[in-house]
């Protein structure tokens, strides 16, 4: 069975501060690692990662993948109240007709002033 | 336009209703999916339509039944659903890409359902 795993499960920072979230998997025919962004309804697409060792960059955002290692993680930078959201990490398979997505449990940010 | 629409945004119904949610997309998205998301928990993938034909059904309850009327849109038809069955619905489409492989799910607002 198809297992992602978000460590921490929650975290509270100062606006300022540096954070790093990570996602680890085990997913038979891995095709992708995405990060959502969720905050009260749906979440929002930050960042697909299918070759390890290349970081992707938004702003504040980035994010590496591990093939060997099976992980990933997302950094932010100069973190925002705005930053404070539920990050979800999700790995692609392709079952030959379709993507299907596992999700983590995700990590619960919580930024404060 | 690049957004995935749901309609309604929230529905409340007894456990002898039948009821439908829509979702729709314009991006020309040939995948689209059905998930199920309690408080605190991450999406549940339900249901998966690839070119209007379904692909992938998660075991889920014949309680439920998707329907894709065409490649813009997909309905979820709901009856004698149970209060368990309360959550939020996430509709989401993806992009097939020329190697066969499947970009990244834009996801609908949702709509929550609360059933009495």
């Amino acid at each position: 069975e198809d297992k992602v795993v978000q460590s921490p499960l929650s975290l509270v920072v100062h606006e300022g501060d540096t954070v790093t979230l990570n996602c680890s998997y085990e997913v038979t025919n891995f095709r992708s690692l995405l990060w959502y962004k969720q905050e009260k309804k749906a979440p929002t697409f930050l960042f697909m990662l299918t070759s390890s060792g290349i970081e992707k960059k938004s702003g504040r955002l980035s994010s590496i993948l591990d093939k060997k290692e099976l992980f990933s993680i997302l950094n932010i930078t100069a973190t925002q109240t705005g930053d404070s959201a539920v990050y979800l990490c999700a790995v692609g398979a392709n079952t030959g007709t379709a993507s299907k997505l596992t999700f983590g449990t995700g990590t619960r940010l919580q930024v404060t002033l | 336009d690049t957004e995935v629409t749901q309609t309604p945004k929230h529905l409340v119904m007894g456990m002898t209703n039948k009821k439908s949610l829509k979702c729709e997309q314009h991006m020309g998205h040939r995948a689209m999916y059905w998930y199920k998301q309690k408080a605190k928990k991450p999406p549940e993938l339900m249901f998966v339509y690839s070119y209007e034909k379904l692909s992938i059904n998660e075991s889920v309850p014949s309680r439920f039944s998707p329907e894709c009327p065409n490649s813009s849109l997909l309905n979820l038809h709901l009856h004698a659903l149970q209060p368990e069955d309360s959550a939020l619905y996430l509709c989401a489409s993806s992009h097939k890409t020329v190697l066969g492989s499947y970009n990244e799910q834009f996801f609908g607002p949702g709509t929550r359902l609360t059933v009495l």
